[in-house]
């Protein structure tokens, strides 16, 4: 089956402390995407990815980090530097070209830090 | 200007009525706009999507309407059913590295 996995689902760390989070996909889809939801908001984009090995900064980039060293992967860091880190984590990924614009989601991770 | 604005926050309708969720935006660039539907702990899936140069696209129940020169569009959900209650988000996008700007989102509740 094609489609983007994210891990772990419910993810629970201590303050002050750095945690990544997993987005793999197999559609072969050269963009990838990072959002951060809370409650009763919409989606705001973290970071995103175009090519492997190169990435820009979305709207709220202050205290995360992400690589791109495989077309496949593209793991988010969530820094001790992120004032309020708990939310619920999407990756997205999507074609280049013509369809560009189509994002597929993966099921996210809830990350809460106490 | 690079905001896209929901309306309502939360409905609800009976089912088999119409559900109707509306967003507007303030920037011209906008030329992809698309739905999606996300159920509670679930990420979004993509629903409809339109482009500027067509008023209206339709795929089973759901349709979008779409008014260029008031910068406005709306999903209309026909038959409503208790299975399409979710949070449904429009989004905009001005093709820059294909950055989805989302709306605020709609909570809707399709009572039986």
């Amino acid at each position: 089956d094609g489609g983007i996995t994210q891990s772990p689902k419910y993810l629970f760390r201590k303050e002050g402390q750095n945690v990544t989070l997993s987005c793999e996909q197999n559609l072969n889809h050269d963009a990838m995407y990072w959002y951060r939801q809370d409650p009763g908001q919409g989606l705001r984009l973290i970071y995103y990815s175009q090519i492997v090995n190169d990435f820009q900064k979305g709207d709220i980039a202050e205290g995360y980090s992400v690589s791109r060293e495989k077309k496949e992967s593209f793991p988010l860091t969530v820094t001790s530097a992120q004032k309020n880190p708990t939310a619920f984590y999407l990756c997205a990924s999507s074609k280049a070209g013509a369809t560009r614009y189509e994002q597929y989601f993966g099921p996210g991770t809830r990350l809460t830090v106490t | 200007q690079q905001q896209v604005k929901q309306s309502p926050q939360s409905l609800i309708v009976q089912k088999g009525g119409i559900s109707i969720i509306n967003c507007a935006y303030e920037n011209t660039a906008f030329d992809y706009f698309p739905w999606y539907q996300q159920f509670p702990g679930k990420g979004p899936a993509l629903l409809i999507a339109i482009r500027p140069d067509v008023s209206e696209k339709k795929e089973g129940r759901f349709t979008i309407s779409f008014n260029k020169s008031a910068k406005q569009f709306s999903l209309h959900i026909m038959d409503s059913q208790p299975g399409d209650s979710a949070t449904y988000f429009c989004a905009a996008s001005n093709n820059q590295g294909g950055k989805l700007i989302f709306g605020q989102g709609t909570e809707l509740s399709v009572k039986p």
